[in-house]
């Protein structure tokens, strides 16, 4: 159980375009769902925080208006990476959690995304 | 703000030998700490979590880690290497309420035969 996707796996876009990932939980409901970037051998950087039906909370330094996030139902959360520029090509990763004050995310297998 | 250091960014053993990835932490209260452990193409796994009971923390598949206060260290390790133990591997720091995860740079495990 505890199984998190993403869709899609692998994309590219043009300079300029938008992009949306989707990020399900596939057996559980999640109360929270979490938004990483991780860098070419790098670590995971948290960029937001959201729960099913509350606006998300950003980390500083991340763009709001770049980076936008819907978490419409407890299963799904999406990303949407607008105005793609080739700076935002990274792996981005998500995980959710099935109840607040739970110590355990489940991450999900991440999309590469590459901006050309 | 709490923060973990991994000392090796890589790490190589022979199959059979044992492992030992290293990470101190820094924290301004009691941490939670984790080990996470990530192979191409699929999802973060925990491999184990300290949340202030145990100090000595086992795992899954054979590995474990010490919560050594006095030296802020929380070591992985496992006695004897498989190669399906090559992977990426994460330490990391949670906030109290366990929303935020602070992860560390990685240590990759090469597995030789």
């Amino acid at each position: 159980g505890a199984v998190v996707s993403q869709h899609p796996s692998w994309v590219i876009c043009k300079s300029g375009t938008s992009v949306k990932i989707e990020c399900r939980s596939l057996d559980f409901q999640a109360t929270t769902m979490f938004w990483y970037r991780q860098f070419p051998k790098q670590s995971l950087m948290l960029m937001a925080t959201s729960n099913e039906g509350s606006k998300a909370t950003y980390e500083q330094g991340v763009e709001k208006d770049k980076f936008l996030i819907n978490h419409a139902s407890l299963t799904l959360s999406t990303l949407t990476v607008t105005s793609a520029h080739p700076e935002d090509s990274s792996f981005y990763i998500c995980s959710a959690k099935r109840e607040t004050g739970t110590y355990e995310q489940y991450f999900g297998p991440g999309t590469r995304l590459t901006v050309t | 703000a709490q923060s973990v250091t991994q000392l090796d960014s890589h790490v190589s053993v022979s199959e059979g030998t044992p492992v030992l990835l290293r990470c101190n932490y820094s924290s301004s209260y009691s941490p939670s700490l984790f080990w996470y452990v990530q192979h191409p193409n699929k999802g973060l796994q925990l491999l184990l979590k300290y949340t202030s009971a145990a100090t000595l923390v086992k795992g899954i598949n054979g590995f474990e880690a010490e919560f050594k206060k006095s030296e802020t260290s929380f070591h992985l390790t496992k006695p004897s290497a498989h190669m399906s133990d090559a992977a990426e591997y994460f330490c990391v720091v949670s906030d109290r309420g366990f929303q935020k995860l602070v992860f560390g740079t990685g240590t990759r495990l090469l597995v030789s035969p």
